[in-house]
């Protein structure tokens, strides 16, 4: 979705780095989360916040930090990368939709960033 | 939120009905069922989502069993671009901040 945008798509890094990888939304959805996405293992969620000043730990937060610089921006970054850190990262946006007389939610994804930790 | 289990692929022709099936019997009361696809390790896509009742929207219908511990995607028309991996979920309405995609289907539309 052309509303939700990642830099870098790709990165090639070595271990011990730091990395941040960067999302931006003109949506103007509150919410905002960091997924990675492993072969086999689907999509397991890193960081999320529903707005600027919260900040929450999903799943796998080890590793990794994020920062929300406003309501379009949630930044993830990689203190020290490591090579099993390797993966597909996705920003994601959620909102709740008034559609046809129902409330509906829905989460709308970035196009991903290729990571490779060497 | 309950796992789901999928079976790794399916093929379907092109312009004939794909039925996805998904079992998740261990589903609880608060616990809605989410539909998602992947394109190529593009961003995953919304789909569609229910309760207990058969839903229905422009992409694509959703039924599930009056048990709930299993449901149907059905895309009524399939087309080469609905070649994708397709994730069924099951998690408390807004709650995104947890669930688990798992491995889903690949789905193979063949002309």
């Amino acid at each position: 979705d052309a509303d939700v945008t990642q830099t870098p798509r790709n990165r090639i890094t070595k271990t011990g780095k730091r990395i941040m990888l960067e999302c931006s939304q003109t949506k103007g959805h509150d919410r905002m989360y960091w997924y990675r996405q492993d072969p086999g293992l689907g999509l397991r969620l890193i960081y999320y916040s529903f707005d600027v000043k919260d900040i929450n730990k999903g799943e796998i937060s080890d590793g990794y930090s994020v920062s929300r610089q406003a309501q379009a921006k949630f930044s993830l970054s990689l203190e020290s990368a490591i090579p099993n850190q390797t993966a597909l990262y996705f920003c994601a946006t959620s909102a709740m939709i008034r559609d046809r007389g129902r409330t509906r939610e829905t989460q709308y994804f970035g196009p991903g960033t290729r990571l490779l930790v060497l | 939120d309950a796992k789901t289990t999928q079976p790794p692929s399916m093929d379907c022709a092109e312009g004939r009905a794909a039925n996805l099936p998904c079992n998740h019997s261990t589903i609880s009361g608060n616990e809605y069922v989410y539909w998602y696809r992947q394109i190529h390790s593009q961003g995953p896509q919304y789909i569609i989502h229910g309760l207990k009742n058969n839903e229905t929207n422009e992409m694509a219908s959703l039924i599930i069993t009056e048990d709930r511990k299993s449901s149907t995607l059905i895309l009524p028309h399939a087309t080469l671009r609905d070649t994708a991996v397709y994730y069924c979920i099951v998690r408390v309405i807004y709650n995104f901040n947890k669930f688990y995609f798992g491995s889903g289907t690949k789905l193979n539309v063949k002309p």
